[in-house]
């Protein structure tokens, strides 16, 4: 099947730091990738929307400004979480979806801490 | 907006039986698709079955099958013959026919006992 592979897996950082994750499709092209965060025990809440080749969308309430998104290749997704602060830490996953059909793959997820 | 409700945060089977995890959603949308996700402590998430709504037949995988009530708005998940490693949180998702975005409930950690 599908592979998306996400990395960092784990990531520890200093408050007012910026952290990048990256969201690649191996073997397939990705035209829309989505990303999701996921806090203890909690479900997976949407923030973003990813095109290639267009500015991302956003759900409401979440800062654009703070989780910038680049979609810049059909393989290849990158969340950038600038200036982070411990409310930040968090599961962050991405998922990208092959070529437009129902099927979606997940990669498998960057743990965010804080500090 | 759609919504997608787990009444049932955690349920616990004994090894060799079957337990139902329920959910339900609420949409305005005819063209639909609902999922059932498994989440292990590994944190990756694996689609266990999917259902699309204009189908009126259950959809089955191996020990998995969903009881899918259209008009209730009902989408429940049944596991068969549990094993250990069917322990993990189980996420029911949603999504519409027109984007690929899903819109997850909140979630049932299934226990497996001996």
């Amino acid at each position: 099947g599908a592979v998306v592979s996400q990395h960092p897996s784990r990531v520890i950082c200093k408050s007012g730091t910026s952290v990048k994750i990256e969201c690649r499709s191996l073997d397939f092209q990705a035209t829309t990738m989505f990303w999701y965060r996921q806090f203890p025990k909690q479900s997976l809440m949407l923030m973003a929307t990813s095109n290639e080749g267009s500015k991302a969308t956003y759900e409401q309430g979440v800062e654009k400004d703070k989780f910038l998104i680049n979609h810049a290749s059909l393989t290849l997704s990158t969340l950038t979480v600038t200036s982070a602060h411990p409310e930040d830490s968090s599961f962050y996953i991405c998922s990208a979806s092959l070529g437009g059909s129902e099927k979606l793959f997940f990669g498998s997820g960057t743990q965010l801490s804080v500090l | 907006a759609q919504t997608v409700t787990q009444s049932q945060p955690e349920m616990s089977v004994q090894e060799a039986e079957t337990v139902t995890l329920s959910c339900t959603y609420d949409t305005s949308e005819s063209d639909y698709y609902l999922f059932w996700y498994k989440q292990p402590p590994s944190r990756q998430m694996i689609l266990v079955i999917r259902q699309e709504a204009y189908k009126q037949q259950n959809a089955t995988e191996n020990r998995f099958s969903v009881n899918f009530q259209k008009a209730a708005k009902s989408f429940s998940l049944k596991i068969s013959d549990s094993q250990l490693g069917d322990a993990a949180m189980y996420f029911c998702a949603y999504r519409t026919g027109t984007a690929s975005k899903l819109t997850f409930g909140t979630g049932t950690r299934l226990q497996v006992t001996l």
